[in-house]
């Protein structure tokens, strides 16, 4: 089994509609991200959570908004989607400070909003 | 702004040949610096990390060079196989800050 599981896998969707995307993982990680990837562009960090009580925004997080609702648990929710939000979504742990530690990742959600 | 910049979107070697994939990056603060590989369908598994206080850290067949003065990484890999076929990401960060990602470098190894 994956350390780090996102569903759906896939999802299309039409604009104006809320969608969540779920993570969990079996790692025991404190530290959770949610990227998204976009050609040319990388990956970009939208939310990150140290631990249960903790939610920071990242570089780009406008349109987003997370949820950490157990250690093992951290979903992404888009509460009105657009088409630009169309994208490779990700989520990732880590275990330690998160600047001097490898992060795991999810297979990915891809995101299509019509 | 792009603060970690990979400005070869792809690389084509010769199986047995040395990839060699760079990645710059603007920030001075970052002390620690990875390489990601990405298989198709699949999300991005860590490869191998430097810290600022070192400038060469070699794992098997792969070694990162970091050229802290010139702001400069790079991913060495001898002899690159079929199986390297992937997308590279380099990444950094500043202490416990977030970490930033390039755009990534899509290496072909032909048999």
């Amino acid at each position: 089994d994956a350390d780090v599981t996102q569903t759906p896998r896939n999802r299309i969707t039409k604009t104006g509609k809320r969608i969540m995307l779920e993570c969990s993982q079996t790692k025991g990680h404190d530290r959770m991200y949610w990227y998204r990837q976009d050609p040319g562009l990388g990956l970009r960090l939208i939310y990150y959570s140290f631990d249960v009580k903790d939610i920071n925004k990242g570089e780009i997080s406008d349109g987003y908004s997370v949820s950490r609702q157990a250690q093992a648990k951290f979903s992404l929710s888009l509460e009105s989607a657009i088409p630009n939000q169309t994208a490779l979504y990700f989520c990732a742990t880590s275990g330690g400070q998160g600047g001097n530690q490898p992060q795991h990742f999810g297979d990915g959600t891809r995101l299509s909003i019509l | 702004d792009q603060q970690v910049k990979q400005n070869s979107p792809s690389l084509s070697v010769q199986e047995g040949r040395i990839s060699i994939l760079n990645c710059d990056y603007t920030n001075s603060m970052f002390d620690y610096f990875l390489w990601y590989k990405k298989y198709p369908a699949e999300g991005p598994t860590f490869l191998i990390s430097i810290s600022s206080i070192k400038d060469k850290n070699e794992d098997g067949r792969f070694t990162v060079f970091l050229n802290k003065s010139a702001k400069h990484l790079s991913l060495h890999i001898v002899p690159s196989q079929p199986g390297d076929s992937a997308v590279y990401f380099c990444a950094a960060s500043e202490g416990d800050n977030d970490m930033r990602f390039g755009a990534g470098t899509r290496l072909t190894v032909k048999p």
